[in-house]
């Protein structure tokens, strides 16, 4: 199985702030990595697809880099609303493995 | 707008199977870009696939549960299914529906849309 780490687990800021998550996986995916948004009691939203690419009605704040094996997900400008945990996952290959998930909080 | 709901127990005994549906509304399940999927996510954790399928009926699955998993599509209701036997507590989770979209620009390959997920308890 590939192994996707996070880092950090977890992450305090305040709005306006620019925040990076990294995300490597234990083999090289090309630029089969996601990442999610997830708000307590709610179901994932899928920010990022292949590395970089916003998904479609996700603010532009959100920006996405990486190839290989590391990979980050940046968001320039905090907003109330952004306060959440972060998963990446990679879809190079079976089983679809999720990182632990990086909780960004005030 | 495409739609996914779980639907089934929400507390089941151990050693029992665990039965959930997922009934997918707005669209068909019967497109050549789409695999289906559950996710499940136990209080506090994270994510962990458990499977996908293909509207054709072809499956694959997350080898740390494939002996006690089995996912299964009936198109002419637009539902997909998962049955996980031999339930311990530590299958106690949020389960998730999702579509799995081939389709995306690139080499985009992700799980775009999601049920809002069922709470699952095992526990006698």
């Amino acid at each position: 199985d590939i192994q996707m780490t996070q880092s950090p687990s977890s992450l305090s800021a305040s709005v306006g702030d620019r925040v990076t998550i990294t995300c490597r996986a234990s083999q090289s995916i090309r630029s089969y990595l996601n990442w999610y948004q997830q708000k307590p009691g709610k179901a994932p939203k899928l920010l990022i697809y292949a590395a970089s690419s916003l998904q479609s009605g996700v603010p532009s704040r959100f920006s996405g880099s990486g190839s290989g094996t590391d990979f980050t997900l940046t968001i320039s400008s905090l907003q109330p609303e952004d306060f959440a945990t972060y998963y990446c996952q990679q879809s190079y290959s079976t089983p679809h493995t999720f990182g632990q998930g990086t909780k960004l909080e005030i | 707008q495409l739609q996914l709901q779980e639907s089934g127990p929400g507390l089941v005994k151990p050693s029992e199977t665990l039965s959930l549906t997922c009934t997918v509304s707005g669209g068909s399940i019967s497109s050549s870009s789409y695999y289906w999927g559950w996710i499940r996510q136990p209080p506090g954790k994270g994510l962990e696939w458990i499977g996908s399928i293909y509207y054709s009926g072809s499956t694959y699955y997350n080898p740390s549960l494939k002996s006690r998993v089995t996912i299964s599509v009936d198109t002419s209701k637009n539902q997909f299914s998962l049955k996980l036997s031999s339930v311990t507590a530590a299958d106690t989770a949020v389960y998730y529906c999702a579509r799995r979209n081939l389709a995306l620009a690139g080499t985009g390959d992700a799980f775009d849309i999601w049920g809002q997920g069922t709470m699952v308890t095992v526990s006698s």
